[in-house]
């Protein structure tokens, strides 16, 4: 039973398109996370979610905009993508100070 | 703002060849360090949490220790199987999020 699920795996899309990843938890955590790696391997936060509410918000295009329906999904919807959001995203949660556990990635190639 | 070097970015070893990865940290308190790893076409599964100067914490063939300043990874005779990136994590005491290094990839030739 997958712990922290994404869905697409993969989304290859043309520039200008909107797309969707979602994100969805078993583990019973009040805080879920996205983050974005790029192709060097460096994961950078981008927003945090606490009982659907956002408490983290980094410098990242309002084009993304992440949405808690509930404390156990994490969706992100990107608008207008750009060549330079190719990327893996990755969706993870946590209780606390506890361990962060992350999905298997969203890889995102935008042509 | 917190800051997380690793070195070196990559690493290759025969296999049997102890070697150390290392995490320089700055945070204005730490809260934790976290040791994962990553496979290629996966996400980073987790490892090892050092809380304070002192601590170790050992795993297989991984051992994990922790200063004021920095972590080292050490291996113990590797196998290929251990071949992954290593990514260090701080979270500091007023926070949730974890912070990133970039990661050691390392690459155990049998």
């Amino acid at each position: 039973d997958t712990a922290v699920s994404q869905t697409p795996k993969y989304l290859v899309t043309q520039m200008g398109n909107d797309k969707s990843i979602k994100c969805e938890q078993n583990l019973g955590h009040d805080t879920m996370y996205w983050y974005k790696q790029d192709s060097k391997k460096f994961l950078k936060i981008m927003f945090s979610y606490n009982n659907k509410e956002l408490i983290i918000n980094e410098t990242v295009p309002n084009r993304f905009s992440p949405k808690s329906p509930d404390k156990a999904h994490l969706n992100l919807h990107i608008n207008s993508l750009e060549l330079g959001d190719s990327a893996v995203y990755f969706c993870g949660s946590g209780a606390g100070a506890n361990v962060l556990t992350f999905g298997a990635g969203s890889r995102l190639t935008v042509l | 703002e917190d800051q997380v070097t690793q070195s070196p970015e990559a690493l290759r070893l025969q296999e049997g060849e102890s070697s150390s990865l290392n995490c320089s940290y700055t945070v204005s308190g730490l809260r934790g360090l976290f040791w994962y790893r990553q496979d290629p076409g996966k996400g980073p599964e987790f490892l090892f949490t050092l809380y304070s100067a002192g601590e170790e914490k050992e795993k297989e063939r991984l051992k994990a220790t922790l200063t004021k300043k920095e972590s080292f990874l050490h291996i113990t005779a590797p196998k290929p199987e251990d071949s992954a990136t290593y990514l260090c994590a701080v979270r500091e005491t007023s926070g949730s999020r974890l912070t990133f290094g970039e990661g050691t990839q390392l690459t155990v030739n049998p």
